[in-house]
């Protein structure tokens, strides 16, 4: 079944540091999105990509999104505290019907 | 900012009972969704819905589940007779197209 798988699982850096996250997915799909959940709270959506796009920018957030490997990265450049939290992967499968399927997550710890 | 609410932020009902979840999704939007993340754990698809019907459930979605919009602004989802296993938080989410925009959630407790 389609599934992402985020790693690592958890991550401690320093502020001002980049943060990169990865994950991985099995089926083929329309485009992946990433969003950020801070503990206890809701899902907050951070960015979008598609299949057809290999790379995209979003102020200091960075997506790149391989299909033949399969696999996305999250680059945080210039670390903040508020920074942490939980960075979850999210894939659609090719139906059209918008159902999307969560990874793992990794835990973002940024250290002021 | 539009965003999507859910009433209630917290819910606690004992075994068996019937719960109603709350959500008011962004207002132009046209699918609407309901996931759950039991804690510690991912976030799980259970239900989408488009023009008055279901697009798509997951396995979790069984018969104790249902979901309406009673309105043009709500739409709920409801568990029948919860179970101990239900206990979870709920996030519905909202979309015009690809981008689905959560709420805050429902953190249930089944007692």
């Amino acid at each position: 079944s389609q599934q992402g798988e985020e790693d690592p699982q958890a991550l401690s850096i320093q502020e001002g540091e980049n943060a990169t996250m990865n994950c991985s997915y099995k089926t083929s799909i329309n485009n992946l999105q990433w969003y950020r959940q801070n503990s206890g709270r809701g899902l907050v959506h951070l960015i979008l990509i598609r299949s057809n796009e290999r790379e995209k920018h979003s102020g200091r957030l960075r997506v790149t999104l391989d299909t033949s490997k399969k696999s996305s990265s999250l680059l945080i450049t210039a670390s903040r505290a508020a920074d942490t939290a939980s960075y979850f992967c999210a894939t659609d499968a090719t139906s059209g019907t918008y159902k999307y399927i969560f990874g793992t997550g990794t835990r973002l710890k940024v250290l002021a | 900012e539009p965003e999507v609410t859910q009433t209630p932020s917290h819910q606690v009902t004992q075994m068996g009972q019937e719960v109603i979840l709350r959500c008011v999704p962004i207002s132009n939007h046209l699918y609407f969704y309901w996931y759950r993340q039991i804690l510690g754990q991912k976030v799980e698809f259970l239900v989408s819905f488009y023009n008055n019907e279901i697009s798509e459930k997951s396995e979790i979605f069984d018969d104790q589940f249902s979901v309406e919009r009673p309105d043009g602004s709500n739409f709920t989802l409801k568990i029948r007779s919860t179970k101990l296993e239900d206990s979870a938080m709920y996030f519905c989410a909202s979309s015009a197209k690809e981008t689905q925009y959560f709420g805050p959630g429902t953190r249930l407790l089944v007692l």
